[in-house]
């Protein structure tokens, strides 16, 4: 049975700090790897996919690495702002080609000012 | 293109009651799944449906239920309301051509049960 964890389960910065963010799943034999934000009381907002043969995705200020071997991904975000304060959230497929996803609990991150 | 809309957004119920969740997909894409969010239990996945047909199912009792019409719209029903049954409601659509499609997730509906 996949699971997915998160750690830390919250993390305060200072704006224009570098961080990281991880990931880990129990089974390796994943399809790809979905990071997402959500902002409270609302849904998620798809931030990066990175596909099982892929070993790094990138988006603006927000970099993905996938290492499936090690069950392990990172969500490395750059020259933080206040407007990323949100959770994040990893998510894997449960099985492969199935569309249901095993989410961890998220990282709820603060950039404060 | 319109993103995944989901009505309404907020419900307030009593228990006992049953509620219809509705769900609209990206257009284009045929695979809706619902999941359930709580802050205890965090996000656990419903069902999906595609083509008109339940192709997942995750660990909830027979009160919840859904369904997807041929223009891939999705509802989903929950029969006689619990109070542990209050949480955000999110579903989400996607293509579903391949192992590596992105999942659009809407706003989601906030159920109250009293």
């Amino acid at each position: 049975k996949q699971e997915v964890t998160q750690i830390p389960a919250a993390l305060s910065v200072p704006e224009g700090e570098n961080l990281v963010l991880n990931c880990s799943f129990t089974d390796s034999a994943i399809y790809n790897l979905q990071w997402f934000r959500q902002d409270p009381g609302k849904g998620l907002t798809s931030l990066l996919l990175i596909q099982s043969s892929q070993r790094e995705q990138t988006s603006g200020r927000l970099n993905a690495s996938l290492d499936k071997s090690s069950g392990r991904s990172t969500l490395y975000i750059a020259a933080s702002q206040p407007g990323d304060s949100a959770t994040y959230l990893c998510a894997v497929p449960s099985q492969g080609g199935s569309e249901k996803l095993v989410f961890g609990k998220g990282t709820k991150l603060t950039v404060n000012p | 293109k319109a993103g995944v809309t989901q009505t309404p957004r907020y419900l307030i119920k009593t228990r006992g009651q049953q509620v219809t969740l509705s769900c609209s997909p990206i257009s284009g894409h045929r695979s809706v799944s619902w999941y359930q969010q709580t802050p205890g239990q965090g996000l656990q996945f419903l069902f999906e449906y595609f083509s008109e047909t339940q192709r997942n199912k995750g660990n909830f009792p027979g009160r919840f239920s859904g369904r997807q019409f041929s223009n891939s719209r999705s509802e989903m029903n929950v029969s006689t309301l619990e109070l542990g049954d209050s949480a955000l409601y999110l579903c989400a659509s996607s293509l579903r051509t391949s192992d590596t499609d992105t999942q659009y997730f809407g706003p989601g509906t906030r159920l109250t049960v009293l």
